[in-house]
């Protein structure tokens, strides 16, 4: 199994660009969450999925949208981004079960 | 205003000193987890506590879940540079649709060889 997976590692864009965080995993697990982590600080929840088709916000959700039309992938859209959206996004997922998350290895995006 | 607070936000210590970290809240939680994350990576689950009072060891490590289960506390024993990294607790919190986890702000230490 390869886990949690995020693409791209690194991503630069402009003030006002959009682009697609993917994330994807092979565990099968129902649940599925985006979370923003901000230097030297702990995870913020942006996003969260208890199985496809369902979508819920987090506690930071402005600037961002999700979907799940799978079990397996769960992308999160960033649209007209902002300098405030510079961070380091990690997703996760978690078997029904259990409360255990397993995280991607993340994304770094600065936006300039 | 975060949910679970943790302290220190930073430690910095030569190798062989014991330290110890706390995960506080003025909520109670069914459970606690503890997770560390290296640079350039995601968060790796250490343990999860569950019983009021409840201890747990990983070699080095003890883990002790508060008997009110409001907070917790991670001990390390004779640290070694291996051991740098951030120190984050999460507790789950439970809505309608599923439950989610909120972290604490982290702990983020260094051992210096």
């Amino acid at each position: 199994n390869a886990g949690v997976t995020q693409t791209p590692k690194f991503r630069i864009l402009k003030i006002g660009q959009s682009m697609t965080l993917q994330c994807t995993q092979d565990m099968n697990h129902n649940y599925m969450y985006w979370y923003r982590q901000d230097p030297g600080m702990g995870l913020k929840l942006i996003y969260y999925s208890v199985g496809a088709g369902i979508t819920d916000k987090g506690e930071v959700p402005n600037g961002y949208n999700v979907s799940r039309s799978t079990t397996e992938d769960f992308p999160l859209r960033l649209e007209l981004a902002a300098p405030s959206q510079t961070s380091v996004y990690f997703c996760a997922s978690r078997r029904q079960s259990t409360d255990t998350q397993y995280f991607g290895p993340g994304t770094r995006l600065t936006v300039l | 205003t975060q949910l679970l607070e943790q302290s220190p936000q930073f430690l910095s210590i030569q190798e062989g000193e014991n330290l110890t970290v706390y995960c506080n809240s003025s909520s109670v939680f069914s459970s606690l987890q503890w997770y560390r994350q290296e640079p350039g990576e995601g968060p790796v689950l250490l343990v999860t506590v569950v019983t009021g009072g409840e201890v747990k060891k990983l070699k080095r490590l003890t883990f002790q879940f508060g008997d009110a289960r409001k907070d917790s506390s991670l001990h390390i024993t004779a640290a070694q540079p291996g051991d740098t990294g951030l120190y984050l607790c999460a507790g789950p919190l439970y809505n309608n649709a599923g439950n989610m986890l909120t972290f604490g702000g982290g702990t983020r230490l260094m051992v210096k060889p």
